[in-house]
């Protein structure tokens, strides 16, 4: 069982719908919690971190925690087709650097 | 904003020859790290360093040094580069966040060893 599981998609959405991408994790003693966005060819960019379990908003994204069942996921509104990249979920164990990534989901924004 | 620099974004090297990635972040970031990605495997962590002189073998070490001789800088060295060293090299370094480490990646570099 990897450690951190993501769905490699490609998931289609059109622009303006809302965007889900998920990540199970499988170590419980995990504490934070990080999304990553990388554009083809780049480098990853960290957009969103959630420490606590609930919803954590910021701008047209939000991120959601439910450490019972060990599932994080990222929700994108109102999709724009620059938000078409691949999306990193990483966990960090015990708040150290020991940061687990998942293989990455391929989002694409079709106008 | 967070500032990691890496030496080169593209390298093509001989099998055999030895390579050097180098990556700076101006940050004064105790914390660096070497990561490989390959298409669905992930980042898999090479090594990291938490201070000067200090260095720990993450996942995949084999075929793989550091070097930390400066706060602001971390050198992976491929002592004899192999073709399934062929990857995307990320450099990152981490700063406390209040409540985690957070990790900022440098740009990457892609090598092609042939």
């Amino acid at each position: 069982q990897k450690e951190v599981e993501q769905n490699s998609g490609p998931l289609s959405v059109p622009e303006g719908a809302i965007a889900s991408l998920n990540c199970t994790y499988s170590d419980r003693v995990s504490q934070s919690f990080f999304w990553y966005r990388q554009y083809s060819g780049k480098s990853p960019e960290l957009i969103m971190s959630i420490y606590s379990n609930g919803d954590k908003e910021d701008g047209r994204f939000t991120a959601q925690l439910n450490k019972a069942s060990q599932y994080v996921s990222l929700l994108i509104r109102d999709s724009q087709p620059s938000d078409s990249a691949t999306y990193l979920c990483a966990v960090n164990r015990d708040n150290n650097n020991d940061m687990r990534f998942g293989a990455g989901t391929r989002l694409t924004v079709k106008p | 904003d967070v500032k990691v620099t890496q030496s080169s974004r593209y390298l093509v090297k001989r099998t055999g020859e030895k390579v050097f990635l180098e990556c700076v972040q101006d940050m004064d970031h105790e914390n660096m790290f070497w990561y490989r990605q390959d298409p669905g495997l992930g980042l898999r962590l090479i090594y990291f360093s938490y201070d000067v002189k200090m260095k720990e073998k993450g996942d995949i070490p084999e075929g793989y040094s550091v070097s930390r001789e400066k706060k602001e800088r971390f050198s992976l060295i491929l002592e004899s580069a192999s073709t399934n060293q062929t990857s995307m090299y990320l450099c990152a370094s981490s700063l406390w966040a209040g409540a985690s480490y957070e990790q900022y990646f440098g740009p990457g570099t892609r090598l092609t060893v042939t």
